[in-house]
């Protein structure tokens, strides 16, 4: 069981809007930054947010994050069938000093 | 941009031990963070841990913390991660991931490496 909790699948028709989210506790999204992760098949992941929200450059505006509490939420409108992929947040967690990730979500463009 | 190569596929008989390397190229080695993450087959990301040569610091996953040593050679501009004590259920690709020392990211990810435990 991952510390940070994810939907394992979601999906969206091209085009359309599709949102994931990544639970987590006081100790790491809570008061911590909030990062997230794409990783297509069978490569490595590669950075999509950090400090919860910015992107790093070359990442579309079509991808966007947020956080309210303990829960922070990856938004990707305008679905290409390129998006499809695993999606993984991550936030350090201080309880446990120790950097903590979300199970993962796969997303199926339809 | 920082680019980091790993070394290749690894074969482990049970009980043994695997040493990865991870080389940069590019940037200032010390100011940076160096993690190991690793993903078994079909499963999702783990931290194992990490070293910030900079501060002189190294940090384990509390499930690790008995079986991984993370050390940093920069002179070589190299990190490495041993894993001892090997079982099956290491059977995992593990990859190094870069941040700034002080900031909380994994900007950059070497191209993993296979490691296999098997009799």
């Amino acid at each position: 069981q991952s510390v940070l909790t994810q939907p394992p699948s979601v999906s969206a028709a091209p085009g359309q809007k599709v949102t994931i989210s990544c639970s987590g506790s006081s100790s790491n999204i809570g008061n911590n930054y909030v990062s997230w992760y794409q990783q297509l098949p069978g490569t490595a992941p590669k950075l999509l947010i950090y400090d919860t929200l910015a992107r790093p450059s070359g990442v579309p505006d079509r991808f966007s994050g947020s956080k309210s509490g303990t829960s922070a939420t990856l938004d990707i409108t305008g679905l290409l069938t390129g998006d499809e992929a695993d999606y993984y947040c991550a936030a350090w967690d201080s309880s446990l000093s120790s950097w903590v990730f979300g199970g993962g979500t796969k997303l199926t463009v339809l | 941009q920082v680019q980091l190569v790993q070394s290749g596929p690894e074969l482990k008989k049970p009980g043994s031990s695997v040493k990865l390397s991870c080389k940069a190229s590019g940037g200032t080695f010390s100011t940076y963070a160096f993690n190991w993450v690793r993903q078994a087959p079909g499963q999702g990301l783990e931290w194992m841990g990490r070293i910030i040569p900079v501060f002189g610091t190294t940090n384990y996953a509390p499930n690790f913390q008995s079986r991984v040593t993370i050390t940093a050679d920069e002179t070589t501009y190299t990190a490495y991660m041993e894993l001892s004590s090997l079982r099956s259920d290491d059977t995992a690709i593990y990859y190094c991931a870069k941040g700034p020392a002080a900031r909380p990211r994994f900007d950059s990810w070497g191209q993993g490496t296979l490691v296999t435990v098997s009799s």
